[in-house]
Parts: C-alpha cells; sequence; structure tokens
C-alpha cells in the first residue's frame, strides 16, 4: 500500500516568506507526528496529533511554527515569516494507534526547506 | 523520557556480522527498545523492536539484556546497503505523545567493502 507521502519534496523561500508543508499519512493511521532535522544533526520533535484530541505542540520552536490536522487525514505545517534557522529537513511519520510504545512509526521522505 | 547512549560510530567490513550496542540504565518497566536506521538522505526507517525477550525479524537481531539496561542490535552479515545512522530510542510510554521518539545522535554504522 502507499506510503506516507509529503510535499513538496523541496521548497526554497526567501526570509520572511510564509511556508506550508503536507504530510498525507498512511491510511487508518490515527498519530501523526512532525520531526525537523537540520543538517547534520538528529531528529527534533516539533509536533503529533492523535485521533481528536488535542494535539502536543510541546516542540514547536516559536510562535511562528503552527500544525494542523482534520480528523485523521492530511496534515500542513506552516511556517511563517521564515528565518535562515528554519532550513531542515522537516519529517512526517504516522503510525496505527500511538497510544502505546510498540508501534513502529512510519515516516515520508521529508520536505527540504531551505531560506535563503 | 529515558535516556539512551550509543558510541558515535562504528565500522564494519561487508559480509561480517555487526553488533551495535546501546545502554538505556533509567529504562522502565513498560519502555519498549526501538531500533530505527536512517540511510543517507532518506527519513529514518523502522528495523526491530523489543521489551524482554530477543526479537529476529528479516532486517535484524535485537538482544536484550536480562536487566534491561542495555540492548544490541545484530546485523548478522553486512552489506553496503546497511551503511546508516543507527538509532536506539525508547518511545514515550505514558501521558501525552503516546510513541513519541526522541532521536540521539545514533551510530555512524559504515560498512567496508
Amino acid at each position: 500500500g502507499a506510503g506516507v507521502s509529503q510535499s513538496p519534496s523541496n521548497k526554497v523561500t526567501e526570509k520572511g516568506k510564509d511556508v506550508e508543508l503536507r504530510c498525507d499519512p498512511i491510511s487508518g493511521h490515527t498519530a501523526l507526528y512532525w520531526y525537523r532535522q537540520r543538517l547534520g544533526q538528529g531528529l527534533e520533535f516539533l509536533i503529533y496529533f492523535q485521533g481528536n484530541s488535542a494535539p502536543d505542540k510541546s516542540g514547536l520552536p516559536s510562535d511562528r511554527f503552527s500544525a494542523e490536522r482534520t480528523g485523521e487525514s492530511v496534515s500542513t505545517l506552516t511556517i511563517q515569516r521564515t528565518q535562515q534557522e528554519d532550513s531542515a529537513v522537516y519529517l512526517c511519520a504516522s503510525n496505527r494507534r500511538g497510544t502505546s510504545g510498540n508501534n513502529e512509526q512510519f515516516f515520508g521522505p521529508g520536505t527540504r526547506l531551505t531560506v535563503l | 523520557d529515558a535516556k539512551t547512549t550509543q558510541p558515535n560510530s562504528m565500522e564494519s567490513n561487508e559480509e561480517e556480522p555487526v553488533h551495535l550496542p546501546c545502554n538505556h540504565s533509567t529504562i522502565s518497566g513498560t519502555d519498549y527498545i526501538h531500533w530505527y536506521r536512517q540511510l543517507p538522505s532518506q527519513g529514518p526507517e523502522y528495523v526491530i523492536h523489543g521489551l524482554t525477550s530477543n526479537v529476529n525479524n528479516r532486517m535484524a537481531s535485537l538482544a536484550i539484556a536480562e536487566d534491561r539496561k542495555s540492548s544490541t542490535l545484530i546485523l548478522h552479515r553486512a552489506t553496503l546497503r546497511d551503511a546508516a545512522v543507527y538509532y536506539c530510542i525508547l518511545p514515550k510510554a505514558g501521558g501525552t505523545s503516546y510513541g513519541k521518539l526522541t532521536f540521539g545522535q545514533g551510530t555512524i554504522l559504515t560498512v567496508h567493502p
């Protein structure tokens, strides 16, 4: 079946512009995660959605970052007034329940964001 | 969240076994041990997970110490395609963000032909 997809695969923007990144999780996966990976660094957790529960936004680095998800479908991560330090690969992952620690996460290919 | 410690890098020769260690001395009784790997220019992919017993799948084996304070990922015959960063992770098992993965620096595995 189809895996997690993300779009665009690459995004180049100018400092100060807003960008919107999209994630299509695997059908039936109730949990969705966004991570960020700066060049040469490990992954940083950004935000977590589980069904219709309130999302965990504890990893968002500033109020310029926001994310939405409608039900158990598509999610969008929006970065307003982009800064050069926002340049990174943004990864989305999903899994079936997210209610215990034994469910593997399936990652998308990521969106590479470059802020000039 | 419980912390894991891994060596920064390891090297292996092709077709030889590789043992990647991980220490997790603060692990709790409900923490699962997961391994993910990230190939160059790709998103992470799940490798294997376990709780108490050793586990085998088509990709690797996971050996878990009896006290669960350490584990070892075993690649039985390394190939060049196994060159990647390997992450040992204890997903968040309770509270908010169930299953949240906290990635450390991982172990960079280099496989020599």
